[in-house]
């Protein structure tokens, strides 16, 4: 089965600084890559999805890149902000193509971001 | 509001009672999964269904069991709790239709077993 490995698993930066977070995954069938930002106390969220058939995607502050060759992707947050402070998970699917429907997640990094 | 809804949010509970955990969805997704998450660690897919009198076993093991009998809900049952049973449990869905292999997240419910 798939098997998605996430580094760094604690992160501290400065306010104003970029964070980079990777992951590399093992099933080059993968071809769903989505992150998920998860406050204390709160619920995983969705914050950026990228698909193998796109190589880099953003959305404001955040952006995703992905190397399929390579089988792997990252997560990159510039003007990094107190409110980014989160546990971020990386996770990797085979998606509705196929018959696997599961999401194989990354054990997360904790992003500190210091005022 | 289309969401997943899951009750108790917080259960304290002695060992050996059997306890249900209810989840709940309005979104009208066909699948549906049960994580296992201790506060800000590794999310463990410990149940999953594919839609109804659909049930697997995810990749941890777990003592519990699950059913599907209508598409909204998915209760996740531990008949006898235990102490390591203690964590957070996070249930979440995902539509089948189209390109759509986004999960959402219910708020989970947190168990303490004593």
């Amino acid at each position: 089965g798939e098997n998605v490995e996430q580094h760094p698993s604690t992160l501290s930066v400065q306010e104003g600084d970029s964070a980079v977070i990777k992951c590399t995954y093992s099933d080059s069938a993968s071809n769903y890559f989505p992150w998920y930002k998860q406050e204390l106390g709160k619920r995983p969220q969705l914050i950026i999805d990228i698909r193998s058939n796109v190589g880099e995607k953003k959305d404001q502050r955040i952006a995703v890149t992905l190397n399929k060759t390579a089988k792997h992707f990252s997560l990159h947050i510039t003007e990094t902000q107190p409110e980014d402070s989160a546990v971020y998970f990386c996770a990797a699917s085979i998606g509705s193509g196929g018959s696997n429907y599961k999401l194989t997640f990354g054990k997360g990094t904790l992003l500190t971001v210091n005022p | 509001e289309a969401d997943i809804y899951q009750t108790p949010r917080y259960l304290v509970i002695g060992t050996g009672k059997k306890i249900t955990l209810e989840c709940s969805q309005t979104m009208g997704h066909d699948k549906m999964y049960w994580y296992q998450q201790d506060p800000g660690m590794e999310l463990h897919l410990i149940h999953y269904s594919y839609g109804v009198n659909s049930t697997e076993k995810g990749d941890l093991s777990s003592e519990s069991t699950v059913s599907r009998i209508r598409t909204e809900h998915f209760p996740l049952t531990l008949e006898s709790a235990r102490p390591s049973h203690t964590s957070q449990y996070l249930c979440a869905s995902r539509p089948s239709l189209g390109r759509q292999e986004t999960q959402y997240f219910g708020p989970g419910t947190r168990l303490l077993v004593l």
